[in-house]
C-alpha cells in the first residue's frame, strides 16, 4: 500500500514560470491538504480539497495559486507566474474519507526553487 | 488567533538519555493533538496522537503526556537514539481539519 506519493521531489523554475505540483493520496483516502513550508519554520495550511471540491483554501494566497483534485487523476497545485518568494516545500497529506478519524499521512514533499 | 508553539528551538540530548520536548496551545476548542517528527528532506512522520479526553498516550519509546489546565503536552522519548535526531512539530486541529504546526524543536542525539 503505498503512501502519499508526490511528484516531481525538486522542481526548478525561472522567475514568471509556472510550476505544478501533483499528489496522488494513499489508496482509500479522499481528503487532501497542501501544506508549505519555509526553511526551519513549521508547516503552514494552504488548501484542503475532497474530490472535485475544494472545502477550505483560506491558507491560500488570493493570486497566482490554485489546486484542483479531480475526479480521476491526482491533486495539482498549481502556481503561475512564480517568483522567489515561492521556493519552498509543499507537502501534501491525505486522510479517509471518516473526518474524525483524522488518520493524516504526508508525502515526501516538492521541493520548488525559483531562480 | 490560535497557536502552538514548542519551549526550545533546540535540545540536545545523551545518547540512552531520555527526552522531553514540551508545547503550549492557545485554543482550549483542541480536541486532537499529534506529534510529527520530520527529518532533513523528508514529509512529516506520525509519531503519536492523544484526543482531549485523555491525560496520557504510550507507545513504543514514546509517551505523551496532555494537560488542558495549563494548555500543555509533552512528547517523551526514552532510551533516545541516534535515529531520534530530528525536527519534533506539536501539532492541533483546534477542531477542525486543518493541521496548525508550531515551530518546531530541533532534537540532537549525542553520541
Amino acid at each position: 500500500n503505498a503512501g502519499v506519493m508526490q511528484n516531481p521531489r525538486h522542481l526548478v523554475r525561472r522567475r514568471g514560470q509556472e510550476a505544478r505540483l501533483r499528489c496522488s493520496p494513499m489508496k482509500g483516502h479522499s481528503h487532501v491538504y497542501w501544506y508549505r513550508q519555509l526553511p526551519e519554520e513549521g508547516l503552514k495550511f494552504m488548501v484542503y480539497l475532497q474530490k472535485e471540491n475544494i472545502i477550505d483554501e483560506s491558507g491560500m494566497p488570493k493570486e497566482r495559486f490554485s489546486a484542483e483534485f479531480p475526479k480521476e487523476g491526482p491533486s495539482i497545485l498549481r502556481i503561475q507566474q512564480v517568483v522567489r518568494g515561492d521556493s519552498a516545500a509543499y507537502f501534501c497529506a491525505s486522510s479517509p474519507m471518516d473526518p474524525s478519524s483524522y488518520g493524516y499521512t504526508f508525502g515526501s514533499g516538492t521541493r520548488l526553487t525559483v531562480v | 488567533g490560535e497557536s502552538v508553539g514548542l519551549h526550545l528551538p533546540t535540545l540536545s540530548v545523551q545518547e540512552g538519555d531520555n527526552s522531553i520536548i514540551n508545547c503550549a496551545y492557545s485554543n482550549s476548542a483542541s480536541d486532537y493533538f499529534i506529534w510529527y517528527k520530520q527529518e532533513s528532506g523528508k514529509g512529516p512522520q506520525f509519531i503519536i496522537d492523544i484526543r482531549s479526553n485523555m491525560d496520557k498516550r504510550q507507545g513504543q519509546r514514546v509517551t505523551v503526556l496532555l494537560n488542558k489546565t495549563v494548555k500543555h503536552l509533552s512528547l517523551q522519548i526514552a532510551a533516545t537514539q541516534p535515529g531520534d535526531s530530528a525536527v519534533y512539530f506539536c501539532v492541533s486541529n483546534f477542531g477542525n481539519e486543518k493541521l496548525t504546526f508550531g515551530t518546531g524543536t530541533r532534537l540532537t542525539i549525542i553520541p
